[in-house]
């Protein structure tokens, strides 16, 4: 049974645009969540976090929102430009244990 | 900026050889993990440390698989015999080992294994 779910294999945007890049959990004790970027060939970058006890991080462009009643956050990206085309993982994880990670989102980011 | 090291980047083995790939962590990191990465899905952990000691290896297949930290820095993950069914990504990644923004993990390149 998978407890981190990205429902959307692939999402195409144009630059420019917003991104927003779902991901739906199923552990209530999850505590952690994070959001990676990968491209081909490479280890996955990590790209922004939240804690359970905050609804909102913000980093420059990328804003992740969590929304714990709905075990859903979202990753938005503002404005999206081409070079943010990769796979996009969300992540979570339960203190004291390791991360489970989604099957990724491929970004395309058009010019 | 520190990064982890992972080496091979690649390999390419016949099935039943023996592969070792190796990871450097980041310095000052005390937790290690070793993840798989089959094509089309996320990584799933095979094996985590906590300086030289395993603190989680229930989806590692031990027969097969091992790993080691023995002087709690760098690790060797090896796998022998090869099956055609380990073919994938192996990636390791390392934190501080923490709770909260500690414990982001960060990853390597990975190392590409194709079995033949």
């Amino acid at each position: 049974d998978q407890q981190v779910k990205q429902n959307s294999p692939s999402l195409s945007v144009q630059e420019g645009r917003i991104s927003i890049l779902n991901c739906d959990y199923t552990n209530s004790m999850f505590d952690y969540f994070l959001w990676y970027k990968k491209y081909p060939a490479e280890g996955p970058t990590f790209l922004i976090s939240i804690s359970s006890i905050k609804d909102k991080n913000e980093d420059g462009r990328f804003t992740v929102f969590l929304n714990k009643s709905a075990k859903h956050l979202s990753l938005h990206i503002v404005p999206s430009q081409p070079g943010d085309s990769a796979v996009y993982f969300c992540a979570a994880r339960q203190a004291g244990t390791a991360l489970i990670f989604g099957k990724g989102t491929t970004l395309s980011v058009s010019s | 900026e520190a990064e982890v090291a992972q080496s091979p980047r690649y390999k390419i083995t016949e099935k039943s050889q023996a592969v070792a790939f190796w990871c450097d962590p980041i310095s000052g990191h005390a937790t290690l993990y070793w993840y798989r990465q089959i094509l089309g899905q996320g990584p799933e952990l095979l094996v985590q440390f906590q300086d030289e000691s395993v603190v989680d290896d229930s989806q590692l297949p031990k027969d097969r698989f091992s790993a080691e930290r023995l002087k709690g820095v760098d690790s060797t993950l090896k796998i022998q015999p090869a099956e055609l069914g380990d073919s994938a990504m192996y990636l390791c990644a390392s934190s501080l080992g923490a709770r909260g923004p500690l414990e982001t993990q960060y990853f390597g390149p990975g190392t590409r294994l194709l079995v033949l």
